[in-house]
């Protein structure tokens, strides 16, 4: 069965301590994994889409990397803005698109 | 860009009772998709369409659950009879012609009491 799994469930840090959330996924052929951000009380949010392994991508002060079993979203010197839950996802192997989602770590940044 | 827009935002019903969700995908998407997001269980795909045609609702938990999608801009999800097991937030998403990304909306926070 394809799955997605992320860890940790919940992380705190204080501003500026820079870390890394964890996506494995089991899915043959993997077709993208894509990071989201979902604010509260909003749906999630895109930021990423990876397709291969040694695939990376940088928007602002996250950067998203890919390997053959897992992703990381590495996250540098975080600001309290940057409080959300992050979602990853991959793409059902055979689908026209639909999603298959982890059910995310939720980031605290303290000031 | 107006984004994918569901009505309402929060619902709260009786059990038993007909409830009906509904979402406007972005313009020129060809793909709608409605999730399902509770505590337990996460972002749960229910159905989606491509071109107005269902392609795969097997994640349709029962019978009770319908959805539709008459035109390019216009979906709806029933939920008839309600049951409190049905209490989440639902999410309809679009994605252009060729995959992802999804594009979600607010989502429908729904209680059933």
């Amino acid at each position: 069965e394809d799955q997605v799994t992320q860890s940790p469930e919940a992380l705190r840090l204080q501003e500026g301590e820079s870390s890394s959330l964890n996506c494995s996924y089991t899915v043959s052929g993997l077709r993208g994994l894509f990071w989201y951000r979902q604010d509260p009380g909003k749906g999630p949010e895109f930021l990423f889409t990876l397709y291969s392994a040694g695939e990376e991508k940088e928007k602002e002060r996250l950067k998203a990397t890919l390997t053959k079993k897992e992703s990381f979203l590495h996250i540098t010197a975080p600001k309290p803005e940057d409080s959300a839950t992050y979602l990853c996802a991959v793409q059902a192997p055979g689908s026209q698109g639909n999603l298959i989602f982890g059910k995310g770590t939720k980031l605290s940044v303290k000031p | 860009d107006a984004g994918v827009i569901q009505s309402p935002r929060h619902e709260v019903t009786e059990m038993g009772q007909e409830v009906t969700l509904r979402c406007k995908p972005i313009s020129g998407h060809n793909s709608l998709f409605w999730y399902r997001q509770t505590m337990m269980r996460g972002l749960e795909l229910l159905i989606y369409f491509n071109n107005n045609v269902p392609i795969d609702d097997s994640g349709m938990p029962e019978d009770r659950f319908s959805a539709k999608m008459p035109n390019a801009s216009f979906s709806t999800l029933k939920i008839q009879p309600s049951e409190p097991r049905d209490s989440a937030v639902y999410f309809c998403a679009s994605s252009p012609s060729g995959g992802p990304p999804l594009h979600f909306g607010n989502g429908t926070r729904l209680t059933v009491t």
